[in-house]
């Protein structure tokens, strides 16, 4: 079975340009978490859609970051000028909405010049 | 200015040997928990979650243990083998909820 995907694997940018992460979840899943990784604060989670729809964004940096869930099979988070500070690993996740356990993906590194 | 990380406590373990990795949570309201292994370059995996109405889970190979009373958890992996070396975090939720707080990892090393 395919788990979850994302892409890129890597991404690296320079100040001030637009980011933007894709993630597949993991079919017949109805949750999907974005989660951001860095050494100094650990595993972040940023947002979280419940069929499709945002339900809670409260770990959302700042307006230059958003997410969106077109449809049930894929989800976009965007950065908006980036940030050095943005650098970080970005993880994404899927679960049943009837069960806790969360599939992560294997992350996209991203590294803003 | 320097970059200050966050330390992780680390365990150091020769192969073959059982690992015990803790973790304490904080809120008392969690009833479910769940242990990932997370290898370098890679994003968390499961690996065995408990419900609060249970003290004790088995794997294969790995046990988690609940204690409720001082709010700890535990994960212990018989004969420890260099394919363990990881970082392990403890997450937990409340209420069936989707939203799980996950703790700040251990790191393990398997000594050979």
């Amino acid at each position: 079975d395919a788990g979850v995907i994302q892409s890129p694997r890597h991404e690296v940018t320079e100040m001030g340009q637009e980011v933007t992460l894709r993630c597949k979840p993991i079919s017949g899943h109805n949750s999907l978490f974005w989660y951001r990784q860095t050494m100094m604060r650990g595993l972040e989670l940023l947002i979280y859609f419940n069929n499709n729809v945002p339900i809670d964004d409260s770990g959302m940096p700042e307006d230059r970051f958003s997410a969106k869930m077109p449809n049930a099979s894929f989800s976009t988070l965007k950065i908006q000028p980036s940030e050095p500070r943005d650098s970080a690993v970005y993880f994404c996740a899927s679960g049943r909405g009837d069960q806790e356990t969360q599939y992560f993906g294997p992350g996209t590194r991203l590294l803003v010049l | 200015g320097e970059n200050v990380g966050l330390h992780l406590p680390t365990l150091s373990v020769q192969e073959g040997d059982n690992s015990i990795i803790n973790c304490a949570y904080s809120n008392s309201a969690s009833d479910y928990f769940i242990w990932y292994k997370q290898e370098s370059g890679k994003g968390p995996q499961f690996i065995i979650d408990i419900r609060s109405n249970m003290d004790k889970r088995q794997g294969q190979r790995v046990t988690v243990l609940l204690n409720k009373t001082v709010k700890h958890l535990s994960l212990q992996i018989a004969a420890t083998q260099p394919g363990d070396s990881a970082v392990y975090f403890c997450a937990e939720t409340t209420g069936g909820g989707n939203k799980l707080t996950f703790g700040t990892g251990t790191q393990l090393k398997v000594e050979l």
